[in-house]
């Protein structure tokens, strides 16, 4: 059974104080690990896609980095409207299950002025 | 939000009672999928679509049923509504292999 942890739960930052949220998971056969940013009454919008153990990608202040047990969504210098509910997700198994994902609980985060 | 809208946004029954929640795409994606989400669970997968009349179960798919009569269109039917099953349900789609994107969601209450 696919699992992801998220850790921490939730996190507060003042402006400006870089952080990394962590990403554990365990998977047969991982296709794609995804981070998605979810705001208050609204639907998870995609960030990242990572496929491979060293893989990179940015986007503005964040950066997700992938090992083969973890990821890491790094924030550099924080602005609050980066506050938002931070999901990752993984995608496994052949192409009969389509994309189906499997998400962790999420790490809400709090940036303060 | 990718051309998702669901309907209603929100939504308040008794136990007991049907209940039909509507996901309809502008894309042409043949898969689509619908979730559930709860404190403490996170996103957990209901049922998915690869194509008009094919469908299969997700994780939590007891008490709920859904049917895809168009490419469009994914119904998500709680045959009887349980007070377990209020939770904000979401409705994704998105070509195999490559990212969901989700609706914006019903929130459902049964009380």
């Amino acid at each position: 059974e696919d699992q992801v942890t998220q850790s921490p739960e939730a996190l507060r930052l003042q402006e400006g104080e870089s952080s990394s949220l962590n990403c554990s998971y365990t998977v047969s056969g991982l296709r794609g690990l995804f981070w998605y940013r979810q705001d208050p009454g609204k639907g998870p919008e995609f960030l990242f896609t990572l496929y491979s153990a060293g893989e990179e990608k940015e986007k503005e202040r964040l950066k997700a980095t992938l090992t083969k047990k973890e990821s890491f969504l790094h924030i550099t210098a924080p602005k609050p409207e980066d506050s938002a509910t931070y999901l990752c997700a993984v995608q496994a198994g052949g192409e009969t299950s389509g994309s189906r994902l499997t998400f962790g609980e999420g790490t809400q985060l709090t940036v303060n002025p | 939000d990718a051309g998702i809208t669901q309907s209603p946004r929100h939504k308040v029954t008794e136990t007991g009672t049907p209940v039909t929640l509507r996901c309809h795409q502008t894309e042409n994606h043949r898969y689509m999928y619908w979730y559930r989400q709860d404190p403490g669970h996170g996103l957990r997968l209901i049922h998915y679509s690869y194509g008009v009349k094919d469908t299969d179960k997700g994780e939590v798919s007891d008490g709920y049923s859904v049917s895809r009569s168009k490419t469009e269109d994914f119904l998500l039917t709680l045959e009887s509504a349980t007070s377990s099953q209020t939770s904000v349900y979401f409705c994704a789609n998105g070509p195999y292999g490559s990212p969901l994107h989700f609706g914006n969601g019903t929130r459902l209450t049964v009380t």
